[in-house]
């Protein structure tokens, strides 16, 4: 069974810090999307990394997968009170056209 | 475009009772996937339904079903309701390819007394 652990569960942060949030899994993925969710809504979609090592940047949102595309990270630079919300990490199996899910990271950026 | 539509956004319903969810995923969208979201267990996949045939299933039990209209909009049915099935219901559209990221909705808040 693939799983994909998430970490910290839970972070709560001054406005202007940095942090990384983890994804890890002694599988493989295809490719790992990230989403953000804000209470009320569904999750939206972040970005996809599918390339071992490659990282991808979104304003101060950085994005790296894993050489071995087994673990990813989402590093925020300089934080906001807008950056928060759940951060969910999903891998893409080699195989089939299920997601594997992490748990989450509950983000608060206080200003 | 419009997004994806789920109906209704709130309900509340008595332990032993039926509800039926209803997903409309974007035009052109030919795949909707239902998930079960609570604060303990994260995100928990369903199933999925593609051009009317449920693609993949989730490991939940035989109370939880769906299916898939020609027009490409689901529904889900709970029947015989437990407590612990209390929860936020997600349903995401995608086109269907194996890499096809996932467009959600947001969300029916379902809540068994």
């Amino acid at each position: 069974t693939q799983l994909l652990e998430q970490s910290p569960q839970f972070l709560s942060i001054q406005e202007g810090e940095n942090l990384t949030v983890y994804c890890n899994s002694s599988s493989v993925f295809s490719s790992l999307q990230w989403y953000r969710q804000e209470p009320g809504e569904g999750p939206v979609l972040l970005v996809t990394v599918v390339t071992g090592g490659e990282v991808k940047k979104l304003k101060r949102l950085t994005f790296q997968f894993g050489d071995a595309r087994k673990d990813s990270s989402l590093h925020i630079t300089a934080a906001q009170p807008g950056d928060t919300g759940l951060y969910l990490c999903a891998g893409l199996g080699p195989t089939n056209y299920q997601l594997i899910w992490g748990a989450g990271t509950k983000l608060i950026i206080k200003p | 475009k419009a997004g994806v539509t789920q109906t209704p956004r709130y309900l509340i319903k008595t332990r032993g009772q039926q509800v039926t969810l209803s997903c409309s995923p974007i035009s052109g969208h030919r795949s909707v996937s239902w998930y079960q979201q609570t604060p303990g267990q994260g995100l928990q996949f369903l199933f999925e339904y593609f051009s009317e045939t449920q693609r993949n299933k989730g490991n939940f039990p035989g109370r939880f079903s769906g299916r898939q209209f020609s027009n490409s909009r689901s529904e889900m049915n709970v029947s015989t309701l437990e407590l612990g099935d209390s929860a936020l219901y997600l349903c995401a559209s995608s086109l269907g390819n194996r890499d096809s990221p996932l467009h959600f909705g947001n969300g029916t808040r379902l809540t068994v007394t």
